[in-house]
């Protein structure tokens, strides 16, 4: 496996509490991204980074922010966690491969943070 | 934006036979198309990939399809095993100009019964 950690693995709040997850590479690759995935629903895309501080928006990114201050650390905030966003929460990281409009990116996926919002 | 439709949901075969999933994509500048296996538990394992210039690719008992014209791509898996159970995820994606985002198919449980 790539080294990709997530923490914490599990973790289970309270409605209307703040959490961060913390996504950590030691790979220094450039690109990371945040999943969240529910039954029926495969994988989305909730942000992604494309280097320090450059971050944007994914498929299902309300109620969720993002940081990542430095190369290493792609950190997720749920600012006021709701029970819809009970969930398991992956993140990803990839580089660039090739060049230009063949460039492509492998993702590989850390361990996964169980979060349960009661 | 780009939207992946993947069948059937589940699967489900004998040990030996093959299984084959299929993925639909929207996007015609579409590049590369990764397919990952889930066992329970456990974080999405990249297996195997296929870049838009080419239409097969194989790696022991699996291969991956392109149809570029028709928009969709397949997993073939022979000879199942046990271990093969899990759960099948293709994705597209724009490659280099969309940062290497990914768009995912709604997954194939495969079970392989001994």
């Amino acid at each position: 496996d790539a080294g990709i950690t997530q923490s914490p693995r599990h973790k289970v709040t309270e409605t209307g509490t703040p959490v961060t997850l913390r996504c950590h590479q030691t790979e220094n690759h450039r690109y990371m991204y945040w999943y969240r995935q529910d039954p029926g629903h495969g994988l989305r895309l909730i942000h992604y980074s494309y280097g320090v501080k450059d971050t944007d928006k994914g498929e299902v990114s309300d109620g969720y922010s993002v940081s990542r201050s430095k190369t290493e650390d792609f950190l997720l905030t749920l600012e006021s966690a709701t029970s819809s966003q009970t969930s398991v929460y992956f993140c990803a990281i990839s580089d660039s491969r090739g060049l230009g409009s063949r460039s492509y990116n492998e993702q590989f996926f850390g361990p996964g943070t169980r979060l349960t919002v009661l | 934006g780009e939207n992946v439709e993947q069948h059937p949901s589940t699967l489900s075969v004998q040990e030996g036979d093959s299984a084959v999933i299929k993925c639909t994509y929207s996007d015609s500048a579409s590049n590369y198309f990764p397919w990952y296996k889930q066992e329970l538990g456990k974080r999405p394992q990249l297996i195997i990939d296929i870049r838009s210039n080419v239409g097969e690719k194989k790696d022991q008992r699996i291969a991956v399809t392109l149809n570029k014209t028709a928009k969709h791509f397949s997993l073939h898996i022979t000879e199942t095993q046990p271990e093969d159970s899990a759960v099948y995820f293709c994705a597209a994606s724009l490659g280099g100009t969309s940062y290497g985002k990914l768009t995912f198919g709604q997954g194939t449980i495969l079970t392989v019964h001994p």
